[in-house]
């Protein structure tokens, strides 16, 4: 079975430049995470849908941050403009189930942003 | 202060060595504890999953918390090349967003 797919690996952009990362959870997966990870630093939770509802953006910067999950899987993280503090690791999560303490989350690689 | 705080390492050790890998918290609230692994370029995967206080085995991993002393704790058994990678500590109360520590970087000597 295929883990969560996240595009592109790998980004490089000048500063005050829009960019995008996509996120495909695995199959049948209700719950979507997106986390921020700055280096030497654990995951930071920026939104969280249950199906096609953010139930939990409370951390997303939303004057330059924003996202998407359109029809319940496929999920769009959008930065515009980005900053030179963005640069970072995106990380996209899927669990089956909604109950955070409980159900597993399943990580993809990540997307590397590197902001110039 | 960081509500979860885990000491980054590096921690180096030979091969067949135990490992210990720990982390402390300052919210009472949080009952539900992780570990997680993440390899170098590559998202963290669960390791070990416990709720509220006590012991956990999984093979050669044991997973330990001590609520009273807001401690918890990871050991690694015969430890192998393989398991060179960063230990990230993770924790939550019922409902809320999971809390990670900065982890900890683990290298096993061969």
């Amino acid at each position: 079975e295929a883990g969560v797919v996240q595009s592109p690996r790998y980004k490089i952009i000048e500063k005050k430049q829009p960019v995008a990362f996509w996120c495909n959870p695995i199959s049948g997966h209700n719950t979507l995470y997106w986390y921020l990870q700055n280096l030497g630093q654990g995951p930071e939770l920026l939104i969280r849908y249950e199906n096609e509802e953010a139930v939990d953006d409370s951390q997303l910067p939303k004057d330059r941050f924003s996202a998407e999950r359109l029809k319940g899987v496929d999920s769009t993280l959008k930065i515009q403009p980005a900053e030179l503090g963005d640069s970072a690791v995106y990380l996209c999560a899927s669990s089956l189930g909604s109950r955070v303490s409980e159900d597993t989350q399943y990580f993809g690689p990540g997307t590397r942003l590197t902001v110039l | 202060q960081k509500e979860v705080e885990q000491d980054p390492g590096p921690l180096s050790v030979p091969e067949g060595a135990i490992v210990s890998l720990n982390c402390t918290y300052s919210n009472s609230a949080f009952q539900y504890f992780m570990w997680y692994r993440q390899y170098s370029r590559k998202g963290p995967e669960l390791l070990m999953y416990t709720y509220s206080s006590g012991n956990k085995e999984d093979g050669r991993f044991t997973a330990q918390v001590d609520k009273s002393s807001k401690y918890i704790s990871l050991f690694i058994r015969d430890s192998q090349p393989s398991d060179s990678a960063t230990y990230l500590c993770a924790m939550t109360s019922y409902g809320n967003k999971l809390v990670f520590g900065a982890g900890t970087i683990l290298r096993v000597k061969s």
